[in-house]
C-alpha cells in the first residue's frame, strides 16, 4: 500500500519548450502532494507543496510562474515546467501523504522524473 | 538555520558485517526524524521515523535507529548488511511531517 508513481520516468527536451510531469498516488487519496527537486550528489530541496483543490505554496527562491503545479483531484498532481532551459536539468521526485490510515502521517515518494533540456 | 548532516557520502561494508550511517540535526525543537532509502531508479522508501517515545525505532528490513537529544543525532544501525542493502540512503527532519530538510545523503557499497 501507499505507492505512488511518476510519469514520465525521463525527458528530454529542446530549450523553451514546456514539460509536464505527473504524480499519482496508486492506492491512497493524497490530500497534500510536494515536489521535489534533486541536484547530482546533492540532497532533496522542497520546492512546493499543494493541497487538493488549493493553490500551491512555494518554498521561497522557487519562480512560480516557471514551475506550474496543479493538485486537480485526490490522486493527481502535475509539474509543468514551462519553457524549458538547460538549468532545469533535474531529477524532480513527488510524494504524497494522505488525511487517514497508514498514508496520514508520512510522506511516500514515487520513483523521480529525469528532465534533461537541450 | 535548520540543517541535517549525513557526514559519510560513501560507505563500504562487507555483507554480514554490521552497519551505522550517521544523522546529525540543527533544529530548533525535537524535530520529526525519518530514514529513508533510495535504490537506483526508484523513488525514496521509507525505512523508519521517530515522532515521540522510545529513543530506540525499529523499522523495516532489520534496520533501527536511536535518537539520540544531547548528540541531536539520528544514526541508523544494522546489525548484518545484505547485498540487497546497497543503496542511497537520506535522513531527514522537520517540525512535522510536511516540510523536510533532507540530508546529502550516505551510498552504501556492499561486497561479498
Amino acid at each position: 500500500g501507499a505507492v505512488v508513481s511518476q510519469h514520465p520516468s525521463w525527458v528530454i527536451c529542446k530549450s523553451g519548450t514546456s514539460v509536464k510531469i505527473e504524480c499519482r498516488s496508486l492506492d491512497f487519496q493524497a490530500t497534500t502532494m510536494f515536489w521535489y527537486r534533486q541536484f547530482p550528489k546533492q540532497s532533496l530541496m522542497l520546492m512546493a507543496t499543494s493541497n487538493e483543490g488549493s493553490k500551491a505554496t512555494y518554498e521561497q527562491g522557487v519562480e512560480k510562474d516557471k514551475f506550474l503545479i496543479n493538485h486537480a483531484s485526490l490522486t493527481l498532481s502535475t509539474l509543468t515546467v514551462t519553457s524549458a532551459h538547460p538549468e532545469d536539468s533535474s531529477f524532480y521526485i513527488c510524494s504524497a501523504r494522505g488525511n487517514s490510515g497508514r498514508a496520514q502521517d508520512t510522506q511516500y515518494f514515487g520513483p523521480g522524473t529525469r528532465l534533461t533540456v537541450l | 538555520a535548520q540543517s541535517v548532516t549525513q557526514p559519510d557520502i560513501h560507505i563500504t561494508v562487507s555483507e554480514g558485517a554490521s552497519l551505522e550511517l550517521r544523522c546529525n540535526y540543527s533544529y530548533g525543537a525535537t524535530p520529526y526524524l525519518f530514514w529513508y532509502v533510495q535504490s537506483p531508479g526508484q523513488g525514496l522508501q521509507l525505512l523508519l521515523k521517530y515522532f515521540s517515545g522510545d529513543t530506540l525505532v525499529q523499522g523495516i528490513k532489520g534496520f533501527e535507529a536511536e535518537f539520540k537529544r544531547s548528540q541531536s543525532s539520528f544514526n541508523l544501525r544494522k546489525p548484518s548488511v545484505h547485498w540487497s542493502d546497497a543503496a542511497e540512503y537520506f535522513c531527514a527532519v522537520g517540525a512535522n511531517t510536511d516540510k523536510l530538510i533532507f540530508g546529502t545523503g550516505t551510498r552504501l557499497q556492499v561486497f561479498p
